[in-house]
Parts: structure tokens; sequence; C-alpha cells
């Protein structure tokens, strides 16, 4: 049973373009949802997370949108780079009093052209 | 600041064989995680510690996974007897418990291959 659906699996932009990731969980007790990066050869590392209790998160150039009635949650790459280059995984988990697992989505492949 | 470590970084192995890997969280940190990547399944999470007590092993694929954690600066996944199918990189995770469920901090990798 696969709890976080990501898409798309992979895209390409160029240079100075916007990135759009997509994720959808199903488990409604869910109420923490990270977002990692993962360069060729390195384990994933924390990009930026977001609760429900906010619809939007901004760090730089990285943006997080939330939609809790809808169960969906996108990760907005703004004047994209080429050392943006990597896989992105959306993740969700509970953050109080639940497991401590993060449930992972597939991950998507970006390309950013120079 | 040292970040997570594991070895070895690559290992390749024959179809039986017994594999060891190894983690050495951040220091300070109380909650450790195994997890299992590849291309078809992604990112797997094997089994959790906290405070070195196993918490929930329920990802662990078959008896010939275990995994142990000594003490707070170690632990060890073990495969045995090891197949093919166990081929995908193997990461060690590590957080400080109160530092936001989502603060796992990776380390580089095991990458293991079975022949």
């Amino acid at each position: 049973q696969q709890q976080v659906k990501q898409s798309p699996q992979s895209l390409i932009v160029q240079k100075g373009g916007i990135s759009i990731i997509n994720c959808a969980y199903e488990n409604t007790a869910f109420d923490y949802f990270p977002w990692y990066q993962q360069f060729p050869g390195k384990g994933p590392a924390l990009l930026i997370a977001i609760r429900p209790d906010v619809s939007e998160k901004k760090e730089g150039r990285f943006t997080i949108s939330f939609n809790k009635s809808a169960k969906q949650f996108s990760l907005h790459i703004m004047d994209s780079q080429p050392g943006d280059s990597a896989t992105y995984f959306c993740a969700a988990s509970k953050a109080q009093g639940g497991s401590e697992k993060l449930v992972f989505g597939k991950g998507m492949k970006l390309t950013v052209n120079p | 600041d040292a970040g997570v470590i594991q070895s070895p970084r690559h290992e390749v192995t024959e179809m039986g064989q017994e594999v060891t890997l190894r983690c050495k969280p951040i220091s300070g940190h109380n909650s450790l995680f195994w997890y299992r990547q590849t291309m078809m399944r992604g990112l797997e999470l094997l089994i959790y510690f906290n405070n070195n007590v196993p918490i929930d092993d329920s990802g662990m694929p078959e008896d010939r996974f275990s995994a142990k954690m000594p003490n707070a600066s170690f632990s060890t996944l073990k495969i045995q007897p090891s197949e093919p199918r166990d081929s995908a990189v193997y990461f060690c995770a590590s957080r400080l418990s109160g530092a936001g469920v989502g603060t796992q901090y990776f380390g580089p990798g095991t990458r293991l291959t079975v022949l």
C-alpha cells in the first residue's frame, strides 16, 4: 500500500524555469510533510518541511504549498538552476504522539538544463 | 561535525554469503533508522531504534535480515544468507528526538551487490 503518491516521476526544465512536484497522501493522521533532496551517490537530505496548520512555506527559491482538504502538497522550485538537478522525495509522518516513521514517495528525478 | 558514517561504501558479494553493514549515528542522536533504496520500490524503512531499542521492524523483509544496536554509537544490519534480490543501496539515518520527526540525517549509504 503506497500511502504517499508522488508525480511526475521525472521532469526536465530549462534554467530559470519553475519546477513543480506533486504529492498526495492517504492517511489523514499525517501531520508532518518534509521534502528531501538526494544527489547521485549521496543520502537524502532534508530540504524543507511543512505542518498542516499553514498552507504555504517558503525558504529561498523553494516553496511548499499544502491543501489539507485535498490531501495534497507540492514543492515549487523557482528560478531552477542546474545545481538543483537531483531526486526529490516527499514524505509524511505523524509528528506528535505517533510513530517516528517517515513514509516516502517514490521520488522524482529533476534535470535542469543550462 | 561528522555526519552519519556508514561502512563499507560498496560491497560486492556472492549469493549465500553473510553481509554486515555498519553505521555510526551522529553523536547525541538517540533514534536510528535503516532504509533500503531500489529503483523499483524506492526508499523503504527496514527498522528503527529509539535509545538503542528496536521499536519497529515491520519493514524487515524476512528472517535473513537482522539489525542490532549494542550502544548509542553503533549499529549493524546483517543479511545471512544474501540473495541477488538484496542488491540495493542501504542507508542509515539518525535523529534527535524532539527535533521534529522529519529531521532525519542520512548517511552516504552502502551500495550492496549480490552476484
